[in-house]
């Protein structure tokens, strides 16, 4: 069956500082893979979408960049943190086809201080 | 951009009710999904609609895809403590990065 890990669970990271996180997914190959934001009490924006190694599509202008440098890997990033980019951010992945769902890992939570 | 409305927002309940919450648009989608999220975790898929008009049960819960592919129900019967969380409706657009429109959840909350 297939899986789906995101770490770290929790980050508190200063104004400026780099950000990396990272998401695997298990047990498929070629699968789709995004990053979400989710703010409190909200519903989940799409920040980037990838269909495949080295294809990222952004949805949303941000401090924030996305990378797939292995088939089952994604990674979002940021070179300067700002306070705005606090929040729950969300990987996911799906099969490609249009009956496919998404599936969700289990969020990190970002902290900037 | 395409925005899904989800209401309501909140609902406090008694055990034992049941719950029933609603996703419109302005746009037509081609799914409709129906997550629930647990505090400090990720979305959990409950139920998946493909094609209007299709009514799809999980258990005690029932969801429906609008016949104007702008709208969906999700129905919860028989309401038990575990079925406290946030429930959000997501409306699926583009066929080979299925990009997924939220609505802002339903936080349900049930009194024993």
């Amino acid at each position: 069956s297939q899986t789906i890990h995101q770490w770290p669970a929790t980050l508190v990271q200063p104004v400026g500082s780099p950000l990396s996180l990272e998401c695997t997914v298990e047990g498929t190959s070629n699968p789709n893979l995004y990053w979400y934001r989710q703010a409190a009490g909200r519903g989940l924006q799409l920040l980037f979408y990838s269909v495949g190694i080295g294809q990222i599509s952004s949805e949303v202008p941000q401090n924030l960049s996305a990378s797939r440098p292995q088939d089952r890997q994604f990674i979002l990033s940021s070179k300067k943190l700002l306070l705005s980019d606090s929040g729950f951010y969300l990987c996911a992945w799906s099969t490609g086809g249009s009956r496919q769902p998404q599936h969700f890992g289990d969020g990190t939570r970002l902290s900037i201080l | 951009g395409q925005q899904l409305n989800q209401s309501p927002q909140s609902m406090f309940i008694q055990e034992g009710e049941d719950v029933s919450m609603n996703c419109t648009s302005s746009s037509i989608f081609n799914t409709w999904l129906w997550y629930k999220q647990d505090p400090g975790e990720g979305p959990v898929l409950l139920i998946a609609l493909y094609k209007a008009g299709e009514l799809t049960s999980n258990g005690r819960l029932t969801a429906q895809f609008g016949i104007t592919r702008k709208d969906s129900f999700l129905n919860i019967s028989a309401s038990i403590p575990s079925d406290v969380g946030i429930y959000f409706c997501a409306g699926q657009v583009g066929e080979g990065a299925q990009k997924l429109v939220f609505g802002q959840g339903t936080r349900l909350t049930i009194n024993p």
